[in-house]
């Protein structure tokens, strides 16, 4: 299958400060990228849409000028949790589509 | 609005059994796609098995199969010859075909634990 690569895998931040999670889909060009948050023992929840050379669609309820998302080319969407709080401590996913999904390895947010 | 129910927050299997985890699907869309997926504790989602709304046979992949009863709104994954590498969270999920881009939606997941 497709590979789908996140970085980084794990980050550790002081409350306040910026943090920028990269996804990019290695061996296909994707116009479409997914960004997931996953709480412990919960399920997946969308949060935004990325679209190549657009906006991003958010889903109701999260706030766009906090998780910041530019999807600049073919390969490559970043997540930026912009003035992090603990709250935003989570698991963060992105997936990519070339016909179907394919999800990155996920990266652990912990906002001291 | 679209909805995956799983009800089975934990199941335990022996190993070398059959395990059934289930999932029931609410949507008034007629073309649509449902999903399994793996999640050991590492945090990957690793795909499993996809049936889609208009597929005759249920779908099967290896020790995998899908039990879709589409009368009943149900896609049940079964796991034959459990191992000991099964234990893990498992998602089921659908995708909209009609106006969406694609976006899961997912079930809040069952716990397998498989034991030697």
């Amino acid at each position: 299958g497709a590979v789908v690569s996140q970085h980084p895998s794990r980050v550790i931040c002081k409350s306040g400060t910026s943090v920028k999670i990269e996804c990019r889909s290695l061996d296909f060009q994707a116009t479409t990228m997914f960004w997931y948050r996953q709480f412990p023992k919960k399920s997946l929840m969308l949060m935004a849409t990325s679209n190549e050379g657009s906006k991003a669609t958010y889903e109701q309820g999260v706030e766009k000028d906090k998780f910041l998302i530019n999807h600049a080319s073919l390969t490559l969407s970043t997540l930026t949790v912009t003035s992090a709080h603990p709250e935003d401590s989570s698991f963060y996913i992105c997936s990519a589509m070339n016909n179907e999904q394919f999800f990155g390895p996920g990266t652990r947010l912990t906002v001291l | 609005a679209q909805k995956i129910t799983q009800t089975q927050p934990g199941m335990f299997v022996q190993e070398k059994e059959a395990v059934t985890l289930d999932c029931t699907y609410d949507t008034s869309d007629q073309s649509y796609g449902l999903f399994w997926y793996k999640q050991p504790s590492s945090g990957e989602m690793i795909f499993l098995i996809y049936q889609g709304s208009y597929d005759e046979q249920n779908a099967t992949e290896g020790r995998y199969s899908l039990n879709f009863q589409k009368a009943r709104k149900s896609a049940n994954l079964v796991i034959s010859a459990s191992q000991l590498g099964d234990s893990a969270m498992y998602f089921c999920a659908m995708r909209a075909h009609g106006g969406s881009q694609g976006n899961l939606i997912f079930g809040k997941g069952t716990k397998l634990s498989v034991k030697p």
